[in-house]
């Protein structure tokens, strides 16, 4: 039980354009999903905090209009990351939380690569 | 502000030793301590979920501590496997619901 997935797992795109990024909770509902970045051999930075009908709470230095975050049901949580460029290129990865324990179930990721 | 340190960086290991894996934290009022496992280029795998009222956790081969007071985890592998190579990483649920994560261990099992 508790599955995350991730779709796409892997994209590349032309600088300029925008990427959708999608997290589904399979078995389970989550209240509250989070989205990360991770870049080479570093540890994963939380971008945001998606709460299901409301809106994304954003770390300090994510552009909240170039990340854009919906978490339209208890289950599916999309990462747009609009006017992509280069030093977007990363591996995205985000988590669904249980609602009794807070434990986090993380999505296999998605790297995004912009030319 | 919280933040989450792994000590070592990196570990290689003969195959079937025990070895251990520090986590510190500097901000004791957290819900959770979670440990994970990454494979090169994947996504993370939840090993072990302690709770902040909790001291301990065990599966399998591994065992996980919490000390909130001092700030400190401990990630225990007992006979280590080539298998278990792999970027083992922690992380702390902090009040905010904020999941802070540790640089992370490497770690290389020799076969």
């Amino acid at each position: 039980g508790a599955v995350v997935s991730q779709h796409p797992s892997w994209v590349i795109c032309k600088s300029g354009t925008s990427v959708k990024i999608e997290c589904r909770s399979l078995d389970f509902q989550a209240t509250t999903m989070f989205w990360y970045r991770q870049f080479p051999k570093q540890s994963l930075m939380l971008m945001a905090t998606s709460n299901e009908g409301s809106k994304a709470t954003y770390e300090q230095g994510v552009e909240k209009d170039k990340f854009l975050i919906n978490h339209a049901s208890l289950t599916l949580s999309t990462l747009t990351v609009t006017s992509a460029h280069p030093e977007d290129s990363s591996f995205y990865i985000c988590s669904a939380s249980l609602r009794t324990t807070y434990e986090q179930y993380f999505g296999p990721g998605t790297r995004l690569t912009v030319t | 502000k919280q933040e989450v340190t792994q000590i070592p960086a990196a570990l290689s290991v003969p195959e079937g030793e025990n070895l251990v894996l520090n986590c510190s934290f500097t901000d004791s009022a957290i819900y959770n301590l979670q440990w994970f496992r990454q494979d090169p280029g994947k996504g993370l795998t939840s090993l072990l979920l302690i709770q902040s009222s909790q001291r301990e956790q065990t599966s399998g081969r591994l065992n996980a501590s919490l000390d909130k007071s001092s700030g400190r985890s401990t990630l225990y592998i007992a006979a280590s496997q080539p298998g278990d190579s792999a970027t083992y990483l922690c992380a702390v649920l902090t009040g905010g619901f904020k999941t802070i994560f540790g640089a992370g261990t490497r770690l290389f099992v020799k076969a």
